[in-house]
C-alpha cells in the first residue's frame, strides 16, 4: 500500500522568504509523485508532476520539487513566497504502473505574512 | 477552470435523506474518482471508474454508491445521510488509469 506523509499541518513564512513544504512518501513501486493546491472554497488544483526522468521537477507560480529515492522524498519549494501563496498544499502519490489511485496527504496550509 | 464540472455545488439535506451528486470529467477523459474532504478525514479517496467499470474501491461506506455512465459522466449517490457525511466531496478525471488528475469545484454537503 502506498501513503504519504506531509510534516507540518500548517508553515508559516514572512513574504519573499524560502518556502519548504515536505513530504515523504512510502511505495513498493516506482511512484507517480505529485503536489496539489487548494485556495479556499476551490478544487485542487496540479502544480506539479514527478513520473520519470529528471529528478527536479518544475511546476507553475514558480515551484519546484527534487524528486529524492533514497530519501523517499519528494520536497516543494519556492525561492520567494508571495502573499498569494496562501493555501493549502497537498502531497499526492500513484505507482508507475497505474494500478492504484491517487494517495494524499492531509495537507499543509501555508500562510505568508507580510 | 480544470474542465471536470460538479453540480450542485451546495447541497443541505436534513438526515435519513438521499442526493444525488454529478461529475461531468474533462473532455477525453475516461477515468473519474470521487473523494471526500473533511477537516479530521483529510482528503479520502471513495471509488474510482475507467471507461464505464469500477476499478478501485477505497473508504466508501455501504450507504454510498457511485456509476459511470456511457456518456462518462459519473454520479455519487449517498444514502440515509447522517451528519458525518457532512464534507466536500469533489470529482476527479484523468485521461488515464492514474495519472495526473483534475478536479472539479466540489459540492459542498451539509446534513442537518
Amino acid at each position: 500500500a502506498q501513503s504519504v506523509t506531509q510534516l507540518g499541518s500548517h508553515v508559516s513564512v514572512s513574504e519573499g522568504a524560502l518556502v519548504l513544504l515536505r513530504c515523504n512518501y512510502s511505495s513498493s513501486v516506482p511512484p507517480y509523485l505529485f503536489w496539489y493546491v487548494q485556495y479556499p472554497n476551490q478544487g485542487l488544483q496540479l502544480l506539479l508532476k514527478y513520473t520519470t526522468g529528471a529528478t527536479l521537477v518544475k511546476g507553475i507560480n514558480g515551484f519546484e520539487a527534487e524528486f529524492k529515492k533514497s530519501e523517499t522524498s519528494f520536497h516543494l519549494t519556492k525561492p520567494s513566497a508571495h502573499m498569494s501563496d496562501a493555501a493549502e498544499y497537498f502531497c499526492a502519490v500513484s505507482d508507475l504502473r497505474g494500478n492504484t489511485p491517487l494517495v494524499f496527504g492531509k495537507g499543509t496550509r501555508l500562510s505568508v505574512i507580510a | 477552470d480544470s474542465g471536470v464540472t460538479q453540480t450542485p455545488k451546495h447541497l443541505i439535506t436534513a438526515t435519513g435523506q438521499r442526493v444525488t451528486l454529478r461529475c461531468s470529467p474533462r473532455s477525453g477523459d475516461l477515468s473519474v474518482y470521487w473523494y471526500q474532504q473533511s477537516l479530521d478525514q483529510g482528503l479520502q479517496f471513495l471509488i474510482q471508474y475507467y471507461n464505464g467499470e469500477e476499478r478501485a474501491k477505497g473508504n466508501i461506506l455501504e450507504r454510498f454508491s457511485a456509476q459511470q455512465f456511457p456518456d462518462l459522466h459519473s454520479e455519487l449517490n449517498l444514502s440515509s445521510l447522517e451528519l458525518g457525511d457532512s464534507a466536500l466531496y469533489f470529482c476527479a478525471s484523468s485521461e488515464q488509469m492514474n495519472t495526473e488528475a483534475f478536479f472539479g469545484q466540489g459540492t459542498r454537503l451539509t446534513v442537518v
